[in-house]
């Protein structure tokens, strides 16, 4: 069963702290994205990419950053969390081509205190 | 950023009750239309994808119709179970890239 695994569904952390959210996919799929979900607001793209060691930002990247040094794993990190990024964050994988579908995680909830 | 909206923002039904919600997205650069169901604790599942004009898609109780020109969805839920409650999400591909741009959701509560 194909699968896209986040390591944590509830994580809670202080203010200032810096957090690692993982996320592993094994469908040797090329792009991995990060998306927000607050209500009212829908899923956000954060950050995405195309390729081992390639990011590009989504459309509120700030206060987040990626990395992708192995095709299966796609962290996101808050360098320094601030309460406003109370969030369920969401990782997805997808293979190349426009129009492909998505395989989602699970989702994190995270919360910054 | 592209502007997918949905609505209702919410709905409540009764089992039974037949429903249809609404996603509107820009016409121009159109390439495929996703819709996914989000059910609590659990991951996004996809539904359908649509790239055609007209295209109609079905997949038991639930189907869903594309106009591309005007840039509008349905999506249909007939006789809805207390299963089917969930957040719809729809979603746009632009073709340009391989992200999608996702509406803000309906969530469907269906009660006995």
């Amino acid at each position: 069963d194909v699968k896209v695994t986040q390591s944590s569904r509830y994580l809670v952390k202080r203010t200032g702290e810096k957090v690692f959210l993982e996320c592993v996919q094994d469908m040797d799929h090329e792009n991995m994205f990060w998306y927000r979900q607050d209500p009212g607001l829908g899923l956000r793209l954060i950050y995405f990419s195309y390729d081992v060691k390639m990011k590009e930002k989504g459309d509120i990247p700030e206060g987040y950053s990626v990395s992708r040094e192995k095709k299966e794993r796609f962290s996101l990190i808050l360098e320094s969390a601030s309460t406003n990024q109370t969030s369920m964050y969401l990782c997805a994988s997808s293979s190349p081509g426009q129009g492909n579908g998505y395989t989602f995680g699970s989702g994190t909830r995270l919360t910054v205190v | 950023i592209l502007n997918v909206e949905q609505s209702p923002q919410s709905l409540h039904v009764q089992e039974g009750d037949s429903t249809n919600f609404t996603c509107s997205f820009p016409s121009s650069n159109f390439y495929a239309l996703h819709w996914y169901r989000w059910e609590t604790a659990k991951s996004p599942e996809a539904l359908f994808v649509m790239t055609l004009n007209g295209d109609e898609k079905k997949k038991g109780r639930i189907s869903a119709t594309l106009n591309t020109k005007e840039g509008y969805s349905y999506l249909y839920i007939k006789g809805s179970q207390p299963e089917d409650s969930a957040t719809y999400l729809c979603a746009l591909s632009t073709g340009t890239a391989s992200k999608l741009t996702f509406g803000t959701g309906t969530r469907l509560q269906v009660t006995l």
